[in-house]
């Protein structure tokens, strides 16, 4: 059971618009910035978003990130084929001491 | 551009040793305030962090593993190391070295290694 929660699949049409959730609590999130990583079939985790709302170098703003309490949520646009993947947030715990992750939610364009 | 770059053994014996050692390139490992971190997936399940350490040597583990693991450092190979004692087949999993930053985000990745323990 991870310490994150996020809904196991989304799936939504190409070119709309999809929001994966991430919920946290006070120890985490609610406290601490998230992350979210896309990883490819058969790749490794790829940062997506820092800070919980920053975009590293090379990431298309069709990717965005926001924070509001103990939620965090993945935005993303102009859905491609190509973005199909696992999705997974990710966030310091304070009270745990370690980093945590949400248990990955898969994207399906359809 | 950093890369990294996991190598070990691809099967361990229950109760025995996982060894794994991650080489840097593109960076130094005292070059910033970076925490050079293990994570593991294991098959249809989440991303785990297992523990990082400092270029100095200080090193913090998750507790639910912390009786079991060694991360060291070797600056001067640009490398560090994995050791993970008395594994079971719930430590078969893909292991990925990354480097994480202050925030708790990890910049970049290996491609990872599947550690499959069996007998």
């Amino acid at each position: 059971q991870s310490v994150l929660t996020q809904p196991p699949s989304v799936s939504a049409a190409p070119g709309q618009k999809v929001t994966i959730s991430c919920s946290g609590s006070s120890s985490n999130i609610g406290n601490n910035y998230v992350s979210w990583y896309q990883q490819l079939p058969g790749t490794a985790p790829k940062l997506l978003i820092y800070d919980s709302n920053k975009r590293p170098s090379g990431i298309p703003d069709r990717f965005s990130g926001s924070k509001s309490g103990t939620s965090a949520t993945l935005g993303i646009t102009g859905l491609q084929t190509g973005d199909e993947a696992d999705y997974y947030c990710g966030t310091l715990d304070s009270r745990l001491g370690v980093v945590v992750f949400g248990g990955g939610t898969k994207l399906t364009v359809l | 551009q950093v890369q990294l770059q996991e190598s070990g053994p691809g099967v361990v014996k229950p109760s025995e040793t996982l060894s794994l050692t991650c080489t840097v390139s593109g960076d130094s490992l005292n070059s910033g305030s970076y925490l050079w971190t293990w994570i593991r997936r294991p098959p249809g399940r989440g991303l785990e962090w297992i523990g990082n350490i400092f270029y100095t040597g200080s090193s913090n583990y998750n507790p639910s593993l912390k009786s079991r693991v060694t991360i060291s450092v070797d600056t001067s190979q640009r490398q560090f190391s994995l050791n993970l004692g008395s594994v079971t087949a719930a430590d078969t999993a893909f292991y990925y070295c990354a480097r994480g930053r202050s925030g708790g985000d990890f910049d970049f990745w290996g491609q990872g290694t599947l550690v499959t323990v069996s007998s």
